[in-house]
């Protein structure tokens, strides 16, 4: 089934390590793809978005993301995780078969420890 | 820009209720995205509209809901009976142009006794 799929539905690293979030999709052709983070009783932020061009892209607030078709992948990455960073990350991507829709992972909660 | 606006940002109201959500998009986008959002499903695309027009309703749960662009800077989304089973988070998003980046409102928080 086509799909966008985060493996990880918790993620705990301690203030200061890196981080990766792992985002794949099972679509045919490269969709738009997307990182948004959600704070407890927020709306999602866009963190980063990649269509087309340089695989690695960078984003706010540190993120970074790198593209990798062979793998259909498209994780998110951090050097340095601060405490403020705990939140839900989502993965999205905009399948090109399916015209404008946003399809979403089950995102991935992140808690930071000190 | 202040950014989608949507109201109300809490709703408690009782089975059988109709309810209305609100949304205003960023001027100049021209697409407008609802979504549902629960512990069990996750984010859900109920429906969006480009220019005012609807395109795509084929995630809206059934009869009871309805949404509505009257014009380019409003639009609604009704729940009429609302049942328990409707709790969720209600997000609105707009977007510039196809595929792009959405833009996404703080959310309604609804609650169905």
């Amino acid at each position: 089934a086509q799909s966008v799929t985060q493996p990880d539905i918790h993620i705990t690293v301690s203030e200061g390590a890196s981080l990766e979030l792992r985002c794949n999709y099972s679509y045919g052709a490269t969709p738009y793809l997307f990182w948004y983070v959600q704070s407890p009783g927020q709306g999602l932020q866009l963190l980063l978005k990649y269509f087309s061009g340089d695989t690695l892209v960078q984003g706010i607030k540190g993120f970074e993301a790198e593209f990798k078709r062979s793998q259909s992948s498209f994780n998110l990455r951090k050097p340095s995780v601060h405490w403020s960073d705990a939140a839900e990350y989502f993965c999205a991507v905009v399948p090109m078969e399916y015209g404008n829709k946003l399809v979403f992972g089950a995102g991935t909660i992140l808690r930071v420890k000190s | 820009d202040a950014g989608v606006i949507q109201s109300p940002r809490h709703e408690v109201t009782e089975m059988g209720q109709e309810v209305t959500l609100r949304c205003k998009p960023i001027s100049g986008h021209d697409y407008l995205f609802w979504y549902r959002q629960t512990m069990m499903r996750g984010l859900e695309l109920l429906i969006y509209f480009n220019n005012n027009v609807p395109i795509d309703d084929s995630g809206m749960p059934e009869d009871r809901f309805s949404a509505k662009m009257p014009n380019a800077s409003f639009s609604t989304l009704k729940i009429q009976p609302s049942e328990p089973r409707d709790s969720a988070v209600y997000f609105c998003a707009s977007s510039l142009s196809a595929g792009n980046e959405q833009f996404f409102g703080p959310g309604t928080r609804l609650t169905v006794l």
